[in-house]
């Protein structure tokens, strides 16, 4: 099991929004980071510190927080952003992950 | 431009050893954590450990400490995770990252931090 809880799957058409969620007790203390990771490749950084986008990922990738639950919000969804999503933040370990959701692009 | 590459992949047998390698470049090896992460077939990601190159600080993620050993070279700027005697169970793509934003007090890392840039991956496969 992993210490934050993801949606298996999440589905959206392109162009519409999806919306990832990430639950753990930590995360109203603890920062939250998001990786994207395409089949066959290993994960990219796209969100750290709950908010900020790292330089090269695109602006419609945004997260957010609300208490013990994080979001990571991507505007517009393109068919090249199908891929699993996985968020991480520290809690009982330095380093703690979901256990990933995989965005369909329909 | 931080870069990470590892060694290839490898298939290996029940009981034998194995010692695996992610070449850093692009930084100051010996001021930075450098940590390696397990993906098992299908699943998600497990923190294994990390180590500070400039003093051989390692620590250990509790599911992995005495499974595997993690060592690093500062002559070649590379880190190592290694396992004398494999099991099928260790079938995984083992990456290595650096870890960002570690904070230690009094000797305990109390935040994680983040993990960036990643290796490519070296996938491991034991198999009778």
């Amino acid at each position: 099991s992993y210490g934050l809880t993801q949606p298996p799957s999440v589905s959206v058409s392109p162009g519409q929004t999806a919306r990832i969620t990430c639950s753990g007790d930590a995360l109203p203390k603890q920062y939250a980071y998001w990786y994207q990771q395409k089949p066959g490749q290993a994960p990219v950084l796209v969100i750290y510190k709950d908010t900020e986008r790292p330089s090269g990922i695109p602006e419609r990738f945004s997260g957010s927080s609300s208490g013990t639950i994080v979001t990571l919000t991507i505007s517009g969804v393109q068919a090249e952003d199908e891929a699993d999503y996985y968020c991480q933040s520290t809690d009982s370990s330095p380093w703690v992950f979901g256990g990933g959701t995989k965005l369909t692009v329909l | 431009e931080v870069q990470l590459v590892q060694s290839g992949a490898e298939v290996k047998k029940p009981g034998e050893s194995l010692k695996i390698s992610c070449k850093t470049s692009g930084y100051s090896f010996t001021s930075h954590w450098i940590g390696w992460v397990r993906q098992m077939p299908g699943k998600g990601l497990d923190w294994m450990g990390i180590i500070y190159p400039g003093d051989s600080d390692t620590r250990y993620s509790p599911s992995f400490q005495g499974q595997v050993t993690i060592s690093a070279d500062k002559s070649v700027s590379t880190a190592y995770l290694q396992w004398s005697s494999l099991k099928a169970s260790d079938t995984a793509m083992y990456y290595c990252a650096r870890p960002q934003e570690i904070t230690i007090i009094r000797g305990v890392i109390t935040v994680g931090g983040w993990f960036d840039p990643w290796g490519q991956g070296t996938l491991v496969t034991v198999s009778s």
